[in-house]
């Protein structure tokens, strides 16, 4: 079964660190670039960053740019969000997604989603 | 990148056909054809409906459909069902290399 499990969230202080963890399992990992989106409590989708496949390239929107890093260990499986410089609009559900491969090519879009890990940032 | 907009809440009967409209800019619905749609049950992860505006992946009813015009994507459900009610995203790839999500849209099944 293709899937993705989030990890690691939690209460942290305004101005922590927290590096959440994604585990990929029924698909092979290295060939899919991959992306975290969030969800604050009872709000809308919120895209917060992308990861290629091989790790070579990053991106990330400007609400987390210079706070928030992404990376991959393709050999485990797993994608990492680092997290720092926490503040309370960055309590959210954070989710893990999978670039949609639609059998001809690559496309801008998110196919496998986990179920996420709530992050809480407050004193 | 400010997020896409999309009306708070439509509403339909059972059978009947509904369209959420995403408005956007220039940057990102108007200048690429890389629009997609999610739809969202309650404590659920998204799911994606609609992807590069208007095709849909394996295993997704062809009563969701999409199309788009200038800044505006739009999404349409004809054959409106009871499961049908949940939240709608729409998200389009911008002009930053990533991607900007809609408000959101909650559809009732009256």
């Amino acid at each position: 079964e293709v899937q993705l499990v989030e990890s690691g969230g939690g209460l942290v202080q305004p101005g922590g660190s927290l590096r959440l963890s994604c585990a990929a399992s029924g698909f092979t990992f290295s060939s899919y670039a991959m992306h975290w989106v969030r969800q604050a409590p009872g709000k809308g989708l919120e895209y917060v960053s992308a990861i290629s496949s091989n790790g070579g390239s990053t991106y990330y929107a400007n609400s987390v740019k210079g706070r928030f890093t992404i990376s991959r260990d393709n050999s485990k499986n797993t994608l990492y969000l680092q997290m720092g410089s926490l503040r309370a609009e960055d309590t959210a559900v954070y989710h893990c997604a999978r670039d949609y491969y639609d059998g001809s090519g690559w496309r801008d879009a998110f196919d496998i989603w986990g179920q996420g890990t709530m992050v809480t940032v407050s004193s | 990148q400010s997020a896409l907009t999309q009306p708070a809440s439509v509403s339909g009967s059972p059978g009947q056909s509904i369209t959420i409209s995403c408005t956007g800019t220039s940057s990102d619905v108007g200048g690429y054809n890389y629009v997609s749609w999610y739809q969202q049950h309650p404590g659920k992860a998204p799911k994606l409906m609609i992807y590069d505006v208007s095709k849909r992946p394996s295993g997704v009813s062809n009563r969701f459909s999409g199309s788009k015009s200038g800044n505006t994507a739009s999404l349409t459900m004809s054959g409106l069902q009871a499961e049908d009610e949940a939240d709608y995203y729409c998200s389009s790839y911008t002009s930053s290399n990533t991607y900007v999500f809609g408000t959101g849209t909650k559809v009732t099944v009256l």
